[in-house]
């Protein structure tokens, strides 16, 4: 079974622009969740969406959004970028939701200039 | 808004038992505590996951005290390949929607030979 997969892997981007980012779950997953890892902050969840629901919700501004598609297939959106939002910003899915055994893919790098 | 900690850093030879506690005190009454493993340039990887008392598998055991308000991982035997970031996650029931996940600040784990 292929696991969590996340594209682009590395981007580079500058202040004031918007980035989207794609995560496609284990096959049969329904649950997808984003988190934002940096050395400072750590592992910081970001939203869950289940179903294409937004299911929960962490503490981030309204700058960073995502939504899931049919195909359980997830997109982050992070607009007006900062220099702080450079990141790794990792997905992972699981089968009935993130209060249970969570898939990571290998996430995103995302530089900001 | 729930707060975890856990040692920073660990050392470690091979051959030992490992223990790493992570102190979560306003867990939801009705969530799991999971554990995950992080190498460089990877995701989490799932270790185990408990709701109270002992919970062991083929790699670890995870001690849960009947107020829940902290769990310790316990790696048997641990070898160089161990020698990673280990990271305890607990929902605190908080957050828009019902759930935050809220990850420990992680443990690095340092196995020599």
């Amino acid at each position: 079974k292929a696991g969590v997969t996340q594209t682009p892997r590395y981007l580079i981007k500058t202040r004031g622009q918007q980035v989207t980012l794609s995560c496609s779950p284990i096959s049969g997953h329904r649950s997808v969740s984003w988190y934002q890892q940096t050395p400072g902050q750590g592992l910081q969840f970001l939203f869950e969406y289940f179903s294409e629901t937004q299911r929960n919700k962490g503490n981030f501004p309204g700058r960073f959004s995502g939504r899931q598609f049919s195909n359980s297939r997830s997109e982050m959106n992070v607009s007006t970028l900062e220099l702080g939002d450079s990141a790794l910003y990792l997905c992972a899915s699981s089968l009935t939701g993130g209060r249970n055994e969570q898939f990571f893919g290998p996430g995103t790098r995302l530089t900001v200039l | 808004l729930a707060k975890t900690t856990q040692p920073i850093s660990m050392d470690s030879y091979e051959g030992q038992e490992v223990n790493i506690t992570c102190s979560h005190n306003n867990i939801a009454t009705n969530d799991y505590i999971t554990w995950y493993q992080q190498f460089p340039s990877q995701g989490p990887r799932f270790i185990i996951q408990g709701y109270k008392t002992k919970v062991t598998n083929e790699v670890a055991s995870l001690f849960i005290p009947a107020d829940r308000k902290s769990s310790t991982l316990s790696l048997p035997r641990v070898s160089l390949s161990d020698t990673a970031v280990y990271y305890c996650l607990v929902g605190d029931g908080v957050g828009n929607y019902g759930q935050n996940f809220v990850f420990g600040p992680g443990t690095r784990l340092s196995v020599l030979p």
